[in-house]
């Protein structure tokens, strides 16, 4: 059964304090990998796609990572404006389908 | 990246009543368009998926009558929710897929039904 999990459902980490966050799947042929932020109140917003394991993308302070079991998103120095909710999906052979994560608020304090 | 639109962004209604929700593609035509829901601190719950010009799908559990979805062109499709009542008070998303098939997302809709 194709299925997304992701950890830990909610991180607290001070200002400059650096993480990661997992996503691990099963999926019958991933064909792409999801990050996605979401903010109270609003839909998510795309940040990166992984195809293939061993890929990394970055974007300021994020960085994504792929394995066949997992994804990570290591935030580097974090700040305050980086809290959110961040959602991870993959989509398998069934183009039509979009297995979603629980997602993994981040609290950022100053 | 792909711009997609959702409006109303808040509606409040009537018990009863009927509500629409519209969700465009702004820059991209989308042969494909899903409706999902949020409640509070869960993630997204895919409701249906929207092909143009065809039957959406709905995922088990979902009311096909309350839930109506109209997809009439490559850039537009409509979620109904017909007879409102307050347990069908949520955060409604769309999404829709591109040609290189990443999904966008619109910002959202908060249904309250009074």
């Amino acid at each position: 059964e194709d299925q997304v999990t992701q950890s830990p459902e909610a991180l607290r980490l001070q200002e400059g304090e650096s993480s990661s966050l997992n996503c691990s799947y099963t999926v019958s042929g991933l064909r792409g990998l999801f990050w996605y932020r979401q903010d109270p109140g609003k839909g998510p917003e795309f940040l990166f796609t992984l195809y293939s394991a061993g890929e990394e993308k970055e974007k300021e302070r994020l960085k994504a990572t792929l394995t066949k079991k997992e994804s990570f998103l290591h935030i580097t120095a974090p700040k305050p404006e980086d809290s959110a909710t961040y959602l991870c999906a993959v989509q398998g052979n069934n183009f039509n389908k979009f297995y979603f994560g629980s997602g993994t608020k981040l609290n950022v304090k100053p | 990246g792909a711009v997609v639109s959702q409006h109303p962004s808040w509606v409040i209604c009537k018990s009863g009543t009927s509500v629409k929700i519209e969700c465009r593609s702004l820059d991209f035509q989308a042969t494909t368009m899903f409706w999902y829901r949020q409640f509070p601190k869960q993630s997204l719950m895919l409701m249906a998926t929207s092909n143009e010009g065809s039957k959406a799908t709905y995922e088990q559990g979902v009311e096909k009558d309350k839930f109506l979805i109209n997809h009439a062109s490559l850039t537009l499709s409509t979620l109904t929710v017909t007879s409102a009542h307050p347990e069908d008070s949520s955060f409604y998303i769309c999404s829709a897929a591109g040609a290189n098939e990443k999904l966008f997302f619109g910002s959202g809709t908060q249904l309250s039904v009074l």
